[in-house]
């Protein structure tokens, strides 16, 4: 089973508009979540990482993450089509052996303009 | 552009063929992750390293998947045996210890035909 799970599969936003993105492990070794934007045929980079209870924003982005639910979700506002990309979810597991980083099937954001 | 530099960019091999692959982490990072991403944008973690040592490796690394990050030479991961379903991209990671965030490579994109 996929301990990180991830919802819409797909999303599309008109330019402008705002989009809304969910994530949640099922493990509740999770000290970190992290978020990851991937363009088409590019590798992942880092956008926001949360760990506390609460939101976080930078610029057009907020992260949201509710820890006794193990739910984070990134919101994009004012949409822009250079935003569609792949948007994965990580999850920081520890356990015996250290800590892992477990990603999930990921969101595919698509801006129309 | 990314400071991991992956080796080479696709790589294109048969069933049963040996195939490897290169990874040289941005400078200064001792930990190296390898992942696999298929067709279905599914994250499989592989192996992780801190300096020369293995930290985690998945049952499925044991058995064709090898892989080493000897001290002054690139990190490699191989595959003894190809098969069809070991077709995906291949990503590096690189990262500071005790600190969560990836900086990934390109990736090295595997056909086994």
């Amino acid at each position: 089973q996929q301990k990180v799970q991830q919802s819409p599969e797909s999303l599309i936003v008109p330019e402008g508009g705002m989009a809304s993105l969910n994530c949640t492990s099922s493990d509740r070794n999770v000290d970190y979540f992290w978020w990851y934007r991937q363009h088409s045929g590019k590798s992942p980079k880092m956008l926001m990482s949360i760990f506390s209870n609460g939101e976080k924003e930078e610029g057009r982005f907020t992260v949201h993450l509710n820890k006794a639910s193990l739910h984070t979700s990134l919101h994009i506002r004012d949409s822009q089509p250079s935003d569609s990309a792949l948007y994965l979810c990580a999850a920081s597991i520890y356990g015996s052996s250290g800590n892992k980083l477990i990603f999930g099937i990921g969101t595919l954001l698509s801006v129309k303009p | 552009n990314s400071k991991v530099i992956q080796t080479p960019r696709y790589l294109v091999k048969g069933q049963g063929q040996k195939a490897k692959m290169r990874c040289i982490p941005e400078k200064g990072h001792p930990v190296v992750f390898w992942y696999q991403q298929n067709k279905n944008n599914e994250f499989k973690f592989l192996i992780n390293f801190q300096n020369q040592e293995v930290l985690q490796q998945i049952d499925m690394t044991e058995k064709r998947f090898s892989a080493e990050c000897p001290s002054n030479s690139p990190c490699s991961l191989e595959i003894q045996s190809s098969e069809a379903g070991d077709s995906a991209l291949y990503l590096c990671a690189s990262s500071l210890p005790s600190q969560n965030t990836l900086y990934f490579g390109a990736g090295t994109r595997l056909s086994v035909l």
